[in-house]
């Protein structure tokens, strides 16, 4: 079974503050993917990184796959309330195949005023 | 376009009795893939249907299943409900088959409660 193991696992901090956000696992995945959930809807995908060491810039947000493709980060720089959420990872492959994603249990991150 | 759309979004319920949950993915979409979540498990893969086969099945017990239609929408079936089943059913679609690096859109979830 492969498993995430996302950390921290709650994350309060204040407007303007920078965080890292870790996703771990023993396993090697051939992609790994960051979401983020607000309270009553799904999952919105944020980033896809593939190759080992990939570095990924969404605005504020930064990506980063484990050169050995077993780890990911993400930071955020300056953040706003708006960032607000439950960040998810998820992996994929090379044993898993189809929509068998493997998810972290989140990070419930949240940006004070 | 329209996102992916699921009933419905609440549903109480009790041990014993059984639930059907919808799921229409987005025009066009012919992958439907279900998950469930929970606040000590997170995300969980229950299953994915495709052209209306299931293609992929994760470790959930015989109670859960579901089908998906000509149309593409998807139900799922839980019997025998426990406790241990409330829980937010997310449905997600794809174009094809989603693997690591097909985007799939989630829908909005049915939250299921169980007393």
């Amino acid at each position: 079974t492969q498993l995430l193991e996302q950390s921290p696992q709650f994350l309060s901090i204040q407007e303007g503050e920078n965080l890292t956000v870790y996703c771990n696992s023993s396993s090697v995945f051939s992609s790994l993917q960051w979401y983020r959930q607000e309270p009553g809807e799904g999952p919105v995908l944020l980033v896809t990184v593939v190759t080992g060491g990939e570095v990924k810039k969404l605005k504020r947000l930064t990506f980063q796959f484990g050169d050995a493709r077993k780890d990911s980060s993400l930071h955020i720089t300056a953040a706003q309330p708006g960032d607000t959420g439950l960040y998810l990872c998820a992996g994929a492959g090379p044993e898993t195949s189809g929509s068998r994603l493997t998810f972290g249990e989140g990070t419930q991150l949240t940006v004070n005023p | 376009k329209a996102g992916v759309t699921q009933t419905p979004r609440y549903l109480i319920k009790t041990r014993g009795q059984q639930v059907t949950l919808s799921c229409s993915p987005i025009s066009g979409h012919r992958s439907v893939s279900w998950y469930q979540q929970t606040p000590g498990q997170g995300l969980q893969f229950l299953f994915e249907y495709f052209s209306e086969t299931q293609r992929n099945k994760g470790n959930f017990p015989g109670r859960f299943s579901g089908r998906q239609f000509s149309n593409s929408r998807s139900e799922m079936n839980v019997s025998t409900l426990e406790l241990g089943d409330s829980a937010l059913y997310l449905c997600a679609s794809s174009l094809g088959l989603a693997g690591g690096l097909r985007t799939q859109y989630f829908g909005p979830g049915t939250r299921l409660l169980v007393l």
